[in-house]
């Protein structure tokens, strides 16, 4: 099972920048979000397609349809910028997709 | 506050076994329902699950490593470990630890060590 994300992202500061993540029925499972900044350990910003742990800001969202899960990030700041890896669990297994590297210029 | 952080070597020889640990503080792996997991990511690449245990001793693992890896918990020292054996350079990388909340009730993996890098090397 795999999860398909873009390479790469690249957005204006304080617009919205939108990163898919892809699979089969992927709407029919959860979906996680986390951010990882260079050095850094994944902090997690999104979880169960659309909940937000706490300390993330609200301009994180998230959604789930169909075949696509889609993480949205509003009025984007510079401090956004960093790779995403959406997740999922599969058949007792859990999936990470391959990143996608936000810019923000 | 929970907090986990991994040990180990950082050098290990090729076909040759890592040991790592993953100590927790801040709560009681005993205590918990979570399970804990370990994630990978070699250089300039993506992250990689190897494998979740409970205090139970039940385990989740990636079916590519699956006949490399073993994991266990030691809940009198906070403490659970990972075994992955025959190295290769392609094993190279840092390793996470992590609570994993998606084995039960998909909830993320919400707290990360500060990993560790593991350098598969002659």
């Amino acid at each position: 099972y795999e999860l398909i994300q873009p390479p790469s992202v690249s957005v204006s500061p304080g617009q919205t920048a939108s990163i898919s993540c892809s699979a089969d029925k992927l709407g029919e499972k959860y979906a996680s979000w986390y951010q990882q900044k260079p050095g850094q350990s994944p902090i997690l910003v999104i979880y169960q397609d659309t909940k937000r742990p706490s300390g993330i800001p609200e301009r994180f969202s998230g959604s789930n349809s169909g075949n696509t899960a889609t993480l949205t990030i509003s009025g984007t700041q510079a401090m956004d910028e960093a790779d995403y890896y959406c997740q999922a669990w599969h058949r007792t297994t859990v999936v990470f997709g391959g990143g996608t590297k936000l810019t923000v210029l | 506050q929970l907090q986990l952080q991994e040990s180990g070597p950082g050098l290990v020889k090729p076909s040759e076994t890592l040991s790592l640990t993953c100590t927790v503080s801040g709560g009681s792996i005993s205590g918990s329902s979570s399970y804990w997991g370990w994630i990978r990511q070699p250089p300039g690449k993506a992250l990689e699950w190897i494998g979740s245990i409970h205090n139970s001793g039940t385990t989740y693992d990636a079916p590519s490593l699956r006949s490399r890896v073993t994991m266990s918990v030691d809940t009198s020292q906070n403490q659970f470990s990972l075994k992955l054996r025959s190295m290769t350079a392609t094993d190279t990388g840092i390793y996470f630890c992590a609570r994993d909340l998606m084995v039960q009730g998909q909830e993320g993996m919400d707290v990360w060590g500060l990993g560790t890098t593991v350098t598969v090397s002659s």
